[in-house]
């Protein structure tokens, strides 16, 4: 089957710190890779996505790279902002099908 | 435009009650999905409907789950004789046939089993 394994923290952070977030995957065939964002009270948004090996994502300052010989897809920022404090998501899709999420990792950015 | 819209918000049942819950999808949306977000669970998958296709009911953890899509659009998911282990986020979710991969959720349904 399909699994994501992601750190859950919380990870606490000084406004300006570098931030990378670790994701990895098993999957059964070709998967797209996701990074998903909830903000405190707001629902589930795109941060950013990967479909094919060695593509980037980005947005928001946000990076991850689609690592197929690691099985991995690591989520950084270099300058993380209290805005940015929220609970990020890895995810995966074989196919178009219903996603496979990781456990979440709950990020608190102090000024 | 119009994002992915959910109703009722928020819902309180008692056990042993049935419940429904609505997902009204993005406009044009081919694809929608149901998830559930509980703290012991995390997210996790529920159903996918695709065009006229036979839904994918493999998330589904019991059967007094259901879930249908009417007209190709509005879909509605109903929990049978609930349990207070149903207390969760409920999600929806659409993707636009165009695109294969992203999802666009809505603000989810809390349920609370009493």
């Amino acid at each position: 089957g399909n699994s994501v394994t992601q750190m859950e923290g919380p990870v606490t952070l000084s406004e300006e710190a570098f931030l990378t977030i670790n994701c990895t995957y098993t999957a059964t065939g070709y998967p797209s890779l996701f990074w998903y964002v909830q903000y405190p009270g707001e629902g589930l948004q795109l941060l950013l996505k990967a479909t094919k090996a060695d593509d980037k994502g980005s947005n928001k300052g946000f990076e991850a790279t689609y690592r197929k010989e690691t099985t991995s897809f690591h989520l950084e920022k270099g300058s993380v902002q209290v805005s940015d404090s929220a609970v990020y998501f890895c995810a995966l899709s074989v196919d178009a099908d219903g996603l496979t999420f990781g456990k979440g990792t709950h990020l608190i950015i102090q000024p | 435009g119009a994002g992915v819209s959910q109703s009722p918000s928020n819902k309180v049942t008692e056990k042993g009650k049935d419940v429904e819950l609505r997902c009204d999808p993005i406009s044009g949306h081919t694809a929608l999905y149901w998830y559930r977000q509980s703290l012991g669970q995390g997210l996790e998958f529920l159903i996918y409907f695709q065009g006229n296709s036979a839904p994918d009911k493999s998330g589904l953890p019991s059967d007094r789950f259901s879930a249908e899509r009417t007209g190709g659009s509005v879909s509605t998911l109903t929990i049978q004789r609930t349990q207070q282990e149903d207390s969760a986020v409920y999600l929806c979710a659409s993707r636009p046939f165009s695109s294969t991969d992203t999802q666009y959720f809505g603000p989810g349904t809390r349920l609370t089993v009493l």
